[in-house]
């Protein structure tokens, strides 16, 4: 089953793009990639998801490798309210079915 | 009003009390979870269900029961409450092609 590598922790500037990265590379040909965003103890928040194509939403863009394997979240302006976990995720399966399943995420904190 | 609904935020109990933790959800979906986070980790799925006679278990059924009394109502009890239970609960729901999760605010509870 698909399972998603991230880095622990990344700082960035306010005002600039925060540019998170996700390894997914035995990811099978039909699942997404979903991104969702933690702020401290709150349920988590649904961002974006794709499947090969980029994607834009008004909270933040999703580049997918060619390839697959591998997807970077982007933040074009990141503001100290975006200081969260984020999580790349996947479905696996859990009994007989797929289902998203959360990593530790990497905890991203905007710096003033 | 929010649309996923946990009760309690917070509870307290003693060890081998029965507790029980309620969901409920107005979106209209069909699919309802529970998951449990505990300090500085992502997310791990107890048990899921896609309708009222379709119950599921997750990573960590064990110490668990769930009850599906409606489609908007989803339920999560520890029989018999141990310590290592003490964690940050979440319900969450899906529906739809795209299978986006939203999320309860959570509901804290410590096992003493």
């Amino acid at each position: 089953d698909a399972k998603t590598t991230q880095p622990p922790s990344m700082d960035c500037a306010e005002g600039r793009a925060a540019n998170l990265p996700c390894n997914h590379s035995t990811i099978s040909g039909n699942e997404y990639v979903y991104w969702y965003r933690q702020i401290h103890s709150q349920g988590p928040q649904y961002i974006i998801h794709g499947l090969k194509n980029n994607e834009t939403n008004e909270m933040a863009s999703l580049i997918i490798t060619e390839d697959r394997k591998s997807s970077t979240l982007i933040l074009p302006h990141a503001t100290l309210r975006d200081t969260a976990v984020y999580y790349c995720i996947v479905r696996v399966y859990v009994g007989s079915a797929r289902q998203l399943t959360f990593g530790s995420g990497t905890q991203l904190t905007v710096l003033p | 009003d929010a649309d996923v609904t946990q009760t309690p935020r917070n509870r307290i109990t003693k060890t081998g009390k029965r507790i029980m933790l309620e969901c409920s959800q107005t979106k209209g979906h069909d699919r309802m979870y529970w998951y449990r986070q505990d300090p500085g980790l992502g997310l791990r799925l107890i048990y899921y269900s896609f309708d009222v006679k379709d119950i599921n278990k997750g990573e960590i059924s064990d110490g668990y029961s769930v009850s599906r009394q409606a489609q908007a109502k989803f339920s999560l009890s520890l029989e018999s409450a141990i310590p290592n239970q003490t964690a940050l609960y979440f319900c969450a729901t899906s529906g739809g092609a795209d299978e986006k999760l939203f999320f309860g605010s959570g509901t804290q509870l410590s096992v003493l």
